[in-house]
């Protein structure tokens, strides 16, 4: 257990229907990371939050939001969804918001049909 | 824009043998670290390279970083086939992101 809860493991949903992923970094981090892994994409940041404020942005759509909230815990929501957003959804957390101390979880899989 | 170039993308190779897989990065950066993803698992730290020159060693695996060549180098020694998976590098850039090679996709076979 690496210490970052990713929840759900798993989901499978319709086109167009609207998904919240949910992820409570480790204790005393305070930067969250969301990655997409998906075949064609490979891994791609999407965005990061530090201390509950947007801190960057990556290859996120427009359809997707995010944010932090005051106890630390994250959540990813994908909305009008395709079937090209079913993928792999990672969260990472670092304790400083660099990369050296970065901590996967397990990661959300996301199926749309 | 940072780019990640990982080779070969694809690799198999026999118990025993000696490879490396190649990680080349198209702007500075003093920090690039190696992950290893098992099929449908998350990503598991292999090492974090801060400097020029650093080198890190863990079994048979063993991760160099040469900054000025802009590049990165995992080598298996004596491979076996606990260590098919596959490997990432990732850079991070001055935002501190992680910019992601492609992956390679290693098979050890007996």
């Amino acid at each position: 257990d690496s210490g970052v809860t990713q929840t759900p493991k798993h989901l499978i949903t319709a086109t167009g229907q609207r998904v919240t992923l949910r992820c409570s970094p480790r204790s005393g981090d305070l930067s969250v990371y969301w990655y997409q892994q998906s075949l064609d994409q490979g891994l791609q940041f999407l965005i990061q939050y530090y201390n509950g404020e947007e801190r960057a942005k990556g290859n996120i759509l427009e359809r997707f939001s995010a944010q932090q909230f005051p106890d630390l815990h994250s959540e990813l929501n994908l909305s009008s969804l395709e079937l090209g957003d079913s993928a792999l959804y990672f969260c990472a957390s670092s304790v400083d918001g660099t990369g050296i101390f970065y901590t996967f979880g397990s990661g959300t899989r996301l199926t749309v049909v | 824009e940072l780019k990640v170039e990982q080779n070969p993308l694809f690799l198999s190779m026999q118990e025993g043998k000696n490879y490396t897989i190649y990680c080349n990065y198209s702007t500075t950066s003093d920090r690039l670290y190696w992950y290893r993803q098992d099929p449908g698992k998350s990503l598991e730290s292999l090492f974090v390279l801060l400097s020029n020159g650093a080198v890190k060693q863990e079994g048979r695996l063993m991760a160099s970083l040469d900054t000025k060549a802009r590049l990165s180098t995992l080598h298996i020694t004596a491979a076996v086939h606990d260590l098919s998976a596959t490997y990432f590098c990732a850079v991070e850039n001055s935002n501190y992101q992680l910019i992601w090679g492609a992956g390679t996709k290693l098979i050890i076979k007996p």
